[in-house]
């Protein structure tokens, strides 16, 4: 069964620098990986994805991310932070099976603090 | 374009009574499924529907839960003699059969239930 893990629960960074948060996998073939936001009591939001090709990935609000197959990771970077990026992030991996997108294996999620 | 509609936002039932969750997917996504995300915890698959078809329901516990999606009408996510432990916010989220978001969830806003 696939699994997703991402190893930091909570990170604090300072506004304005440079965000790494980290997801590993484990699944039997290449999977689709994907980064969803959550702000408190809020739905999720999806940042960016990875289904083929090109290994680094861009996303909305700066954010971009690299598929490492030798690593099964796919860590989320941001070279700047904003205070607004302040919230909960999920690393999820899924697979199509012919019929459509199976169900999601998320992440614990790691929640980022942004320090002034 | 809406995005996907879950109502209510918020639920409270007492121990033993039923739980009904909507979700009104986005406009051509045929594709719906269900996630409960508790406290502190990521997000766990619980079904994928299609229009009057259960494709996955291998997240779904085995006793008082069901869920539904017609031919007309939202889906359905029904608890019956909710316990205390049934407390969480249920997530929907719902794809594309076709097209280059055919394997993208776009998530609803969830309903949180508490139960007394």
């Amino acid at each position: 069964a696939q699994s997703v893990t991402q190893p930091d629960i909570h990170i604090t960074v300072s506004e304005g620098a440079s965000l790494e948060l980290r997801c590993n996998y484990s699944y039997g073939a290449t999977p689709y990986l994907f980064w969803y936001v959550q702000s408190p009591g809020q739905g999720l939001q999806l940042l960016l994805k990875y289904f083929s090709g090109d290994t680094l990935v861009q996303g909305i609000k700066g954010f971009e991310a690299e598929f490492k197959r030798s690593q099964s990771s796919f860590n989320l970077r941001k070279p700047s932070v904003h205070w607004s990026d302040a919230a909960e992030y999920f690393c999820a991996v899924g697979m199509y099976s012919g019929g459509g997108a199976d169900g999601l294996t998320f992440g614990k999620g790691t929640h980022l603090i942004i320090q002034p | 374009n809406a995005g996907v509609m879950q109502n209510p936002r918020h639920l409270v039932r007492r121990r033993g009574q039923e739980a009904r969750l909507r979700c009104s997917p986005m406009k051509g996504h045929s594709h719906v499924y269900w996630y409960r995300q508790l406290p502190e915890e990521g997000l766990k698959f619980m079904v994928y529907l299609q229009k009057e078809n259960i494709i996955d329901e291998s997240g779904m516990p085995k006793e008082r839960f069901s869920a539904e999606f017609p031919k007309e009408g939202p889906s359905i996510l029904r608890i019956q003699q909710v316990v205390r432990g049934d407390s969480a916010a249920y997530f929907c989220a719902s794809s594309p059969r076709s097209g280059q978001a055919k394997n993208i969830q776009y998530f609803g806003a969830g309903t949180r239930l508490s139960v007394l």
